[in-house]
């Protein structure tokens, strides 16, 4: 079965520290793994993906994430956490094997809190 | 260009009434995508429509929800017969093309309310 996890339902960061969100997935096959943030009362942007390649994926915002295979993992990272970050993150996969890839497949969130 | 809208951007309903949810993809993009967003809960894929078609319904939480699309482009999204369990914010969203390495434009969503 298809699925993501993110372990932390919230990460505390100061401001100007790194921060990190975890996610790990377990798929069928090559995953195709993406990070989505959704600011209060906004629809969920896109920051980055991994389909192929290099293993450290950057962003928009200066966010980044590094594919790790042996660990089935893509966590979130930045150098330097700013309090406009503070937002709810989704990790999330496509469904290849099922449904050709339609199907995504969202964790459960990560709230980031940055403080100044 | 503008990105995908929804409408009602709230909706408040008594239960056992019927709702529309609409959602205008951004131009050109051949696939839309509806989820829904409880409390506190994370997205539930309800199903996608690659062109008109929706291959795969088996997303939708029961029979009382449909979805249709037309020319390619708008979408809606029924509820029959509310119930309180339905109350969450419904998203739509949309993608260039079909597969599985294109990222997918949220609309703002929809938030339902079911008394």
């Amino acid at each position: 079965a298809q699925s993501v996890a993110q372990p932390e339902d919230q990460v505390n960061v100061a401001e100007g520290n790194p921060l990190t969100v975890k996610c790990t997935y377990s798929v069928s096959g090559n995953p195709y793994l993406f990070w989505y943030v959704q600011y209060p009362n906004r629809g969920l942007q896109f920051l980055l993906k991994y389909i192929t390649g290099d293993n450290l994926v950057k962003g928009s915002y200066g966010f980044e994430a590094e594919f790790n295979k042996s660990q089935t993992s893509f966590h979130l990272k930045k150098p330097s956490a700013l309090v406009s970050d503070s937002a709810l993150y989704f990790c999330a996969v496509r469904d290849v094997e099922n449904t050709g890839g339609f199907k995504t497949i969202f964790g459960a969130g990560t709230r980031l809190f940055v403080k100044a | 260009g503008a990105g995908v809208s929804q409408s009602p951007s709230n909706k408040v309903t008594e239960k056992g009434k019927d709702v529309e949810l609409r959602c205008d993809p951004i131009s050109g993009h051949t696939a839309l995508y509806w989820y829904r967003q409880s409390l506190g809960q994370g997205l539930e894929f309800l199903i996608y429509f690659q062109g008109n078609s929706a291959p795969d319904k088996s997303g939708l939480p029961s029979d009382r929800f449909s979805a249709e699309r037309t020319g390619g482009s708008v979408s809606t999204l029924t509820i029959q017969r509310t119930q309180q369990e339905d109350s969450a914010v419904y998203l739509c969203a949309s993608s260039e093309l079909a597969g599985p390495y294109n990222e997918q434009f949220f609309g703002p969503g929809t938030r339902l309310t079911v008394l």
